[in-house]
């Protein structure tokens, strides 16, 4: 088995601060995703990357930017906090074919004051 | 397009009573139907998984789910629910081609002792 780390678990962020998220993950998995998780919103993709390198545009980009350095990390800047803004962001990894399951990691909880 | 219906947003239940939870889903063919479950402050997991043949699924902690194709449906089910099941439950869709799974807005399922 695998596991996905994210770090920090608790972010604390003032208006206007640029704040980054980092995931590792040791499956050996190609594809890895940032979704932000809000209460009654569901899960939202922000981005995803299919390979090292790779970076496409998920549902809720604007905001945000990514970084693939390499194949077992995938972080996610958050470009300009939004004041009261609170949201859980998940990374998570997956083979890349349709017929397999994601592997999500634990969450950073966010808060903005 | 796809998409994923979960039409109710919290479910309550007592202890030892059957569960299903609802899940639609919009896609022109045969999609990937997923299941997962998520605890407090932990990432999503997998429950169960449905790809074709037989149309009753059996995940795990006894989850079961039944796919059809004219109601364009993947229900979850538990004969007896514990309240240790309590968690919120998500739907999701994969297609072929696709590296981007598309998931519902989550059940929040509370059990009652």
């Amino acid at each position: 088995g695998g596991i996905i780390t994210q770090t920090p678990k608790f972010l604390i962020g003032q208006e206007g601060q640029k704040l980054t998220l980092k995931c590792q993950q040791n499956f050996n998995h190609d594809t890895m995703y940032w979704y932000r998780q809000d209460s009654g919103k569901g899960l939202r993709l922000i981005y995803y990357s299919i390979t090292e390198n790779d970076l496409q545009k998920g549902d809720l980009s604007e905001g945000y930017d990514a970084s693939r350095e390499k194949k077992s990390s995938f972080s996610l800047t958050v470009t300009s906090a939004q004041k009261n803004e609170m949201a859980v962001f998940l990374c998570a990894s997956s083979i890349g074919t349709a017929n397999t399951e994601v592997f999500f990691g634990k969450g950073t909880r966010l808060t903005v004051v | 397009a796809q998409s994923v219906t979960q039409p109710d947003a919290r479910v309550t239940v007592s202890e030892g009573a059957s569960l299903q939870l609802r899940c639609k889903y919009s896609y022109s063919a045969t999609p990937y139907l997923f299941w997962y479950v998520q605890y407090p402050r932990q990432g999503l997991q997998l429950l169960l998984k449905y790809y074709s043949g037989d149309p009753v699924v059996q995940g795990v902690n006894s989850f079961e789910a039944e796919f059809s194709k004219s109601n364009s449906s993947f229900h979850l089910q538990k004969a007896s629910v514990h309240w240790s099941d309590s968690a919120v439950y998500f739907c999701a869709l994969s297609s072929g081609g696709n590296y981007k799974p598309t998931f519902g807005k989550g059940t929040s399922l509370v059990v009652h002792p």
